[in-house]
Formats: C-alpha cells, sequence, structure tokens
C-alpha cells in the first residue's frame, strides 16, 4: 500500500523566510507525487506534480519540491514566504497499486506566515 | 474559481436521514471525482466517475452512493446518516478519464455536512 507522511501538522515562519514543509512516502513501486494547497473555505488547488520526469518539480506561486528517491522524500519549498502563502498544504501519492485513479492523502501541514 | 460547482455549501441533518450532494464540474470535463475531508480519517477518496459510468472506487461505505448525469453533473447520496460523517464533501473534476498522472484534478469549495 501506499501511503504519505508529512512531518508537523504546523509550520510558522515570517514573511520573507524559507518555507519547508516536510513529506516522506512510502510506495512499493514508482509513485507519482503530488502537493496540493487549500486556502481557507476553497477546495484544493494542484501546485505541482512528480511523475517521474526531472526529480526538482517547479510549481505555481514559487514553490518547487524536490523527490529524492534514497530519503523517500518529497518536500516542498519555496524561498520567501508570503502572507498570501498561509494555507493547508497536502502531499498526495498515487500510483498504479492504489488504482489508477487513487489519490492517497497525507494528514495535511498548515502554513502559517507572521509579518 | 476553478469553475467546478457544488451545492449546497452548507448542510445540516440530523441522525438517520439521507441527503444529496450535486456537483457540476468544468465546461467540457467528463470525469468527477468525490472526496470526504473529515477531522477523524482527513482527505479521503470515495469514488470516481467517467462519462456517466463508475471509473475507480476509494473508501466509499456502502450507504453512500453517487451517480453522474448525461449533463455530467454528480450526485453524492449520503443515507442512514451518523455523526461520523460529518464532514467536508469535494467534489473534483478532469477533463478526460485519463488519470491522476495525465491529468489535473479541479476541486470544487466543497459541501460542509454537519449531521447532529
Amino acid at each position: 500500500a501506499q501511503s504519505v507522511t508529512q512531518l508537523g501538522s504546523h509550520v510558522s515562519v515570517s514573511e520573507g523566510a524559507l518555507v519547508l514543509l516536510r513529506c516522506n512516502y512510502s510506495s512499493s513501486v514508482p509513485p507519482y507525487l503530488f502537493w496540493y494547497v487549500q486556502y481557507p473555505n476553497q477546495g484544493l488547488q494542484l501546485l505541482l506534480k512528480y511523475t517521474s520526469a526531472a526529480t526538482l518539480v517547479k510549481g505555481i506561486n514559487g514553490f518547487e519540491a524536490e523527490f529524492k528517491k534514497s530519503e523517500t522524500s518529497f518536500h516542498l519549498t519555496k524561498p520567501s514566504a508570503h502572507m498570501s502563502d498561509a494555507a493547508e498544504y497536502f502531499c498526495a501519492v498515487g500510483g498504479m497499486n492504489t488504482g489508477f485513479q487513487k489519490l492517497v492523502f497525507g494528514t495535511g501541514t498548515r502554513l502559517l506566515v507572521s509579518p | 474559481d476553478s469553475g467546478v460547482t457544488q451545492t449546497p455549501k452548507h448542510l445540516i441533518t440530523a441522525t438517520g436521514q439521507r441527503v444529496t450532494l450535486r456537483c457540476s464540474p468544468r465546461s467540457g470535463d467528463l470525469s468527477v471525482y468525490w472526496y470526504q475531508q473529515s477531522l477523524d480519517q482527513g482527505l479521503q477518496f470515495l469514488i470516481q466517475y467517467y462519462n456517466g459510468e463508475e471509473r475507480a472506487k476509494g473508501n466509499i461505505l456502502e450507504r453512500f452512493s453517487a451517480q453522474q448525469f448525461p449533463d455530467l453533473h454528480s450526485e453524492l447520496n449520503l443515507s442512514s446518516l451518523e455523526l461520523g460523517d460529518s464532514a467536508l464533501y469535494f467534489c473534483a473534476s478532469s477533463p478526460s478519464g485519463g488519470g491522476i498522472i495525465q491529468e489535473t484534478q479541479y476541486f470544487g469549495p466543497g459541501t460542509r455536512l454537519l449531521v447532529l
């Protein structure tokens, strides 16, 4: 079975600081990995996805994530946090052994950005 | 705005009741997905329909059912409701049935269900 673990239910940063949200995955087959963002009272929006091409994936809003097989990680980073980045972030894994259409989500990390 | 609409936004009902949640996908999208987000279970995939037919099933309870109509809107029916069914129910759509790898899912704003 596939799963993801997001370390830290809450992460607090100052505006302008580096954002690092951690995600580790478990998968018996090559995984496809995703980061979604959920703003208050809204649905999820895809930030970026890894589908076995380049290991460094660039997404929207200045976010990027690096797939590291040796560490089974797919951490999300942004060099400089903005107040508008405050939201909940979900890491997800999908792949053939979860069923082609299914995503398995982590528990989410709430990013708090202070002035 | 993703282009996916869900009604109602909020729903309050009692245990044992039945409710129907409605989703209209983005114009032209053939696939509709349903997800449940609760404090206990987190975010879980329930079911997917593609052009009117069930395509994939996740952790959907037998008390729950869904369908997709010829105009491609979808309904999620929840029956014999229990307190634990209180959650945010999201609908998402994608252009075809190509799967999560090839296609981006666009999420609606959700329906918040409270079972008392």
